[in-house]
């Protein structure tokens, strides 16, 4: 089973700022990675898949770079509306994996 | 636009089964491929299997032993059967449409394991 692990754990940035998160895979899954964004009470939403790919309707503020084993979310010009967990998902190998998820504090 | 809309018991007693729905609107079960997660209270994401519409599937290892997962494509939804439950199952049900990304999900069906 390939082990997801992000950090950090919490992300405090201020408003207007820029918000790093990663995202590291014991052994290599390519660039077969998808990013989600977490609100309170909300399903998981789409945010990055194939590591770097924006899905609809987010914002060009959200890029996602990385292959092999490592990978970044990055997050620009940071909004309150921002505030949420992040979670890596990789799907190279069966089982699919989550990391533990980064809460990013605006 | 399709939707994902999870159904079944909020509650199950310790022992038995849990056993949900996810019914798929606006768009063919046929042709895509579906996932079950679940999250525990305060907890990270779990994925718990996939079904392929030709009725292949992956279950996490953890779970494999108890965890059936079924596709009925005349009803247009697909189901979780889980096992033996205990207070651990306790959880937030999610359904999601499986690319290897899940990029459409439903908002999750919470299940408690009480007696």
């Amino acid at each position: 089973e390939i082990v997801m692990t992000q950090s950090p754990a919490t992300l405090s940035v201020s408003p207007g700022e820029r918000a790093t998160l990663s995202c590291r895979a014991s052994q290599s899954i390519s660039r077969n990675l998808a990013w989600y964004q977490q609100k309170p009470g909300q399903a998981p939403r789409l945010l990055i898949y194939g590591a770097f790919t924006r899905a609809t309707g987010f914002p060009v503020r959200f890029s996602g770079s990385g292959s092999g084993t490592d990978f970044t979310l990055t997050i620009l010009y940071l909004q309150s509306e921002d505030s949420a967990v992040y979670y890596c998902q990789q799907y190279d190998n069966w089982p699919r994996t989550f990391g533990q998820g980064t809460r990013l504090e605006i | 636009q399709v939707q994902l809309q999870e159904s079944g018991p909020g509650l199950v007693k310790p022992s038995e089964t849990l056993s949900l729905i996810c019914t798929v609107f606006g768009g063919s079960i046929s042709s895509y491929q579906w996932s079950w997660i679940r999250q525990s209270p305060g907890k990270g994401l779990e994925w718990i299997g996939y079904i392929h519409d030709s009725g292949i599937t992956n279950y996490s290892p953890s779970l494999k032993s108890r965890v059936t997962i079924s596709v009925d494509t005349s009803k247009n939804e697909f189901s979780l059967t889980l096992n033996s439950v205990t207070a651990a199952d306790t959880a937030v049900y999610y359904c999601a449409r499986d690319s290897g990304d899940l990029d459409v999900w439903g908002k999750g069906t919470t299940v408690t394991v009480s007696s």
